[in-house]
């Protein structure tokens, strides 16, 4: 089944105790991104990749990391996570960064930084 | 700035038909997306126009002006599983996707 795998679907952790949450495609996927989604504030972009080793800002990228090693995954790493990240985040992806109109997300990570 | 604009919320019955508007504004266009996301889901796309006119898949149609800047997804036969609340995404000119804030859809029986 074509999916993106979004790994833990619920964290809770303290601030400053680095995470990662880890994100796999199994669709060939060129481009991944994450968002954060937070009441009132729609969807906003943390980090996207175009392919293996070619990432980028979104609109929102302060205090997260990403890489790109791999086709399939896009880890979002925090290295010191504050309580205003907060909130619920999805990875997802597009068959090319063309295509990102239409774009398959994973099931999303509801984390709470106390 | 960029932005798009959407209602906030819309209710309705069962067998109804319901639009939900989306007006944009930002630097460059290529495309107007509409996405759906249950509580506690992740939202899966519905539809997608490049052009103006209207696309139509199933219950749901999608319609863009482009010289209107302004875009709307139709749901009808409304069933009560479409409760869900409802995105507009507009990619811009700095190929960037942007969301709107989403349209809560309530449908009652």
């Amino acid at each position: 089944e074509a999916q993106v795998t979004q790994n833990p679907r619920y964290l809770i952790t303290v601030t400053g105790k680095k995470l990662t949450v880890t994100c796999s495609q199994n669709m060939n996927h060129e481009y991944m991104s994450w968002y954060r989604q937070d009441p009132g504030l729609g969807l906003r972009q943390i980090y996207y990749s175009m392919n293996v080793e070619v990432t980028d800002k979104g609109d929102v990228p302060e205090g997260y990391k990403v890489s790109r090693k791999e086709k399939r995954n896009f880890p979002l790493i925090l290295e010191s996570p504050s309580p205003n990240q907060t909130s619920l985040y999805f990875c997802a992806s597009s068959l090319t960064h063309l295509a990102k109109n239409i774009q398959y997300f994973g099931a999303g990570t509801r984390l709470s930084v106390l | 700035g960029q932005s798009l604009e959407q209602p906030s919320e819309v209710t309705a019955v069962e067998g109804a038909i319901v639009q939900i508007n989306c007006t944009y504004q930002t630097s460059g266009f290529y495309g107007l997306s509409w996405y759906q996301q249950h509580d506690g889901g992740a939202p899966t796309f519905l539809s997608y126009n490049a052009l103006d006119g209207l696309e139509e898949t199933g219950r749901f149609s999608s319609f863009l002006s482009r010289s209107d800047s302004y875009g709307y997804l139709l749901l009808q036969e409304l069933q009560m599983k479409d409760s869900a609340s409802y995105f507009c995404a507009v990619r811009d000119g700095t190929d960037k996707l942007i969301f709107g804030t989403g349209t809560r859809l309530q449908v009652f029986p």
